[in-house]
């Protein structure tokens, strides 16, 4: 089954610029979406089919994706940003999300 | 605006069965083109997908659980229910519904709040 690889932690300066990355074999030819996760709170979109912002999200969020990586960038990044950080593909084939281990962003 | 609200007993014994309710504000469980699904995640952990159901009551679920998982709908009540059989210590997790938008490459929002199940006797 498909596998997205995400690396555990990243950690920034604010004010600094955040990459978190997202893996997969060819994950270019899909869309991916992003899940911004609070301690102690549910999963909330961020970013779906690659670059496309949810309404509310601020303009520091953005995606890309090409080749074997999706990318999910924080510019300026705050103390509000810090989070676990999920990608998320559609499996075609089983028919069913497969998610990334999640990345956790710490704001030194 | 869809609100979704996750509500369940918080304990359950195991071998026993799980049940959770999704009740689904500012939005109707009997009509659209998106469908309502339930994900977990364990305390630490990853986002494990458990199932969906469309507006037209057809259901998918994850292969892992598929022998022990019903999702249905009620929409007189506009809520969406779990029923998760044979419940041992690995069900515990934090469970949430979220709508799905059904598009060949399918996301999730909104999300619940969640309801917390532990697992023990």
């Amino acid at each position: 089954s498909y596998v997205l690889t995400q690396p555990p932690s990243v950690s920034v300066a604010p004010g600094s610029t955040a990459r978190i990355t997202c893996g997969g074999n060819n994950i270019g030819s899909r869309s991916v979406h992003w899940y911004q996760q609070k301690p102690g709170q549910a999963p909330v979109l961020v970013i779906y089919y690659d670059r496309d912002r949810r309404s509310g999200v601020p303009e520091r969020f953005s995606g890309s994706n090409s080749a074997n990586t999706a990318t999910l960038t924080v510019s300026r990044v705050e103390a509000v940003d810090e989070a676990d950080y999920y990608c998320q593909v559609w499996d075609i084939f089983g028919d069913h999300p497969v998610f990334g281990g999640g990345t956790r962003l710490t704001v030194l | 605006q869809v609100q979704l609200q996750e509500s369940g007993p918080g304990l359950v014994k195991p071998s026993q069965t799980l049940s959770l309710i999704c009740a689904v504000f500012g939005g109707s469980t009997s009509s659209g083109s998106h469908y309502w699904t339930w994900i977990r995640q364990p305390a630490g952990k990853g986002l494990e997908w458990i199932g969906r159901i469309y507006t037209t009551g057809s259901t998918n679920y994850n292969p892992s659980l598929k022998s022990r998982v019903t999702i249905s709908v009620d929409t007189s009540k506009n809520q969406v229910s779990l029923r998760l059989t044979s419940v041992t210590a690995a069900d515990s997790a934090m469970y949430y519904c979220a709508r799905g938008y059904s598009s060949g490459e399918d996301w999730f929002d909104p999300w619940g709040q969640g309801t917390l199940v532990t697992v023990s006797s």
